[in-house]
């Protein structure tokens, strides 16, 4: 089964960028979506983007259009969520979650990571 | 616009049944979805995968209790035989061609 293992929780400063990392287990990393996914405090989970690594297709929610960059490193089957301009809005859990559907961009998410805690604050 | 729509809340008693929705946007019937838990102080789980035909997928360790059919463009998960363990929140999830969506949860209390 595969497992999705994010990094360590963070403490950020408004203005400056975050990094995530997630690293899978299992050999088809290439070939199924990574996507990550946000919750803020109380709130629902909310869809950030995501990437196919195999054909380096990648979406983002508008939202985050400008401020997101999702990318992959298929030698060492991490994948990473870089977010700039933090401000306290940005604080939350950030979960990165596999799809279902091999060399498909869009399917089901199966697998859930365990999520990085994202803080906020001056 | 892919948009999916969720009652917030919703609740039934222990031992009870209740049928959770997720309606797609017009134009989007054939689309499929999946639904997730997520309990209190814990990550989503994934619990099923709904198609338009009402056929669905359970992911691994889902217990017989929970199943998923479809009517147009609504998608059901139906909890049978409620637990207080099945009190969490339920999100259904879609995807398109581009961006991904998720409805905004609904949160089931067991009585």
């Amino acid at each position: 089964q595969a497992q999705l293992l994010h990094s360590g929780a963070e403490v950020k400063k408004p203005g400056s960028s975050l990094k995530v990392s997630c690293s899978a287990s299992g050999d088809t990393f290439d070939t199924l979506t990574i996507t990550w996914v946000r919750q803020a405090p109380g709130q629902g989970l909310e869809w950030m983007g995501g990437i196919l690594p195999v054909y380096e297709t990648k979406h983002s929610a508008q939202k985050f259009r400008g401020r997101v960059t999702i990318t992959a490193d298929k030698s060492t089957s991490t994948a990473y969520m870089e977010l700039k301009s933090l401000t306290s809005e940005d604080t939350g859990f950030y979960y990165c979650a596999r799809g279902s559907h091999q060399h498909v961009w869009g399917s089901a998410i199966v697998y859930w990571g365990q999520g990085t805690l994202v803080i906020v604050s001056s | 616009q892919l948009v999916l729509t969720q009652s917030p809340s919703a609740s039934a008693s222990l031992g009870a049944s209740v049928k959770l929705t997720c309606t797609l946007s017009s134009g989007h019937s054939t689309y499929a979805i999946a639904w997730h838990q997520q309990q209190p102080e814990k990550g989503p789980r994934y619990l099923m995968k709904v198609n338009n035909d009402g056929s669905h997928v359970k992911g691994d360790g889902i217990p017989d209790r929970f199943s998923g059919s479809s009517s147009g463009t609504v998608r059901y998960l139906t909890i049978t035989s409620l637990q207080f363990e099945d009190e969490a929140d339920y999100y259904c999830q879609t995807w398109g061609p581009g961006p991904w969506v998720f409805g905004g949860g609904t949160k089931l209390t067991v009585l």
